[in-house]
């Protein structure tokens, strides 16, 4: 069974410029994260999704970060415009539901310059 | 605002040497949870304790949860290069919130 998947698996950008990110979670999986990790630090939630409902996006600067979910499967996070300080990685995770176990995706590593 | 604590951020020793890493809060988790994390991959789950006292040995590997369920540990026995790797604690809040801690460090020498 495949597991969580993330495209792209790097990313440079200039600031100011748009990037997004996309997911995939493992088939069945209701509930969908995404985190944000800086090097050497754990992860810290974004946004959590129940199918296609963000049910916990209280973390997610919404000045210029956006997520989608629309069929409740795969998702697409967004950053407009990038500041330098966007520079992480961004980890995706699914779960059958809220109380199991979340898989994670290998992430995608932006560095903005 | 529940946090975690980890302890040491770094760690590095030489191969076959223990180690013990502690993970604390002040706030009782419903469970907690230790992942392993390799560069340029996601966390990966070791254990999940949920009972206070609760111990969990996994090879080498040794988890304990706290009896008040606020702090966990994990002992690592005769260390090898393969142990190297980012090691979080993560605990399920009462929101039901999967919350990490900064991680430790591990670097085994050979």
């Amino acid at each position: 069974e495949a597991g969580v998947v993330q495209s792209p698996r790097y990313k440079i950008i200039e600031k100011k410029q748009p990037v997004a990110f996309w997911c995939n979670p493992i088939s069945g999986h209701n509930t969908l994260y995404w985190y944000l990790q800086n090097l050497g630090q754990g992860p810290e939630l974004l946004i959590r999704y129940e199918n296609e409902e963000a049910v916990d996006d209280s973390q997610l600067p919404k000045d210029r970060f956006s997520a989608e979910r629309l069929k409740g499967v795969d998702s697409t996070l967004k950053i407009q415009p990038a500041e330098l300080g966007d520079s992480a990685v961004y980890l995706c995770a699914s779960s059958f539901t809220p109380g199991h176990i979340q898989y994670f995706g290998a992430g995608t590593r932006l560095s903005v310059l | 605002t529940q946090l975690l604590e980890q302890s040491p951020q770094f760690l590095s020793i030489q191969e076959g040497e223990n180690l013990t890493v502690y993970c604390n809060s002040s706030s009782v988790f419903s469970s907690l949870q230790w992942y392993r994390q390799e560069p340029g991959e996601g966390p990966v789950l070791l254990v999940t304790v949920v009972t206070g006292g609760e111990v969990k040995k996994l090879k080498r590997l040794t988890f304990q949860f706290g009896d008040a369920r606020k702090d966990s540990s994990l002992h690592i026995t005769a260390a090898q290069p393969g142990d190297t790797g980012l090691y979080l604690c993560a605990g399920t809040s009462n929101t039901g919130k999967l919350i990490f801690g900064q991680g430790t460090t591990l670097q085994v020498k050979p």
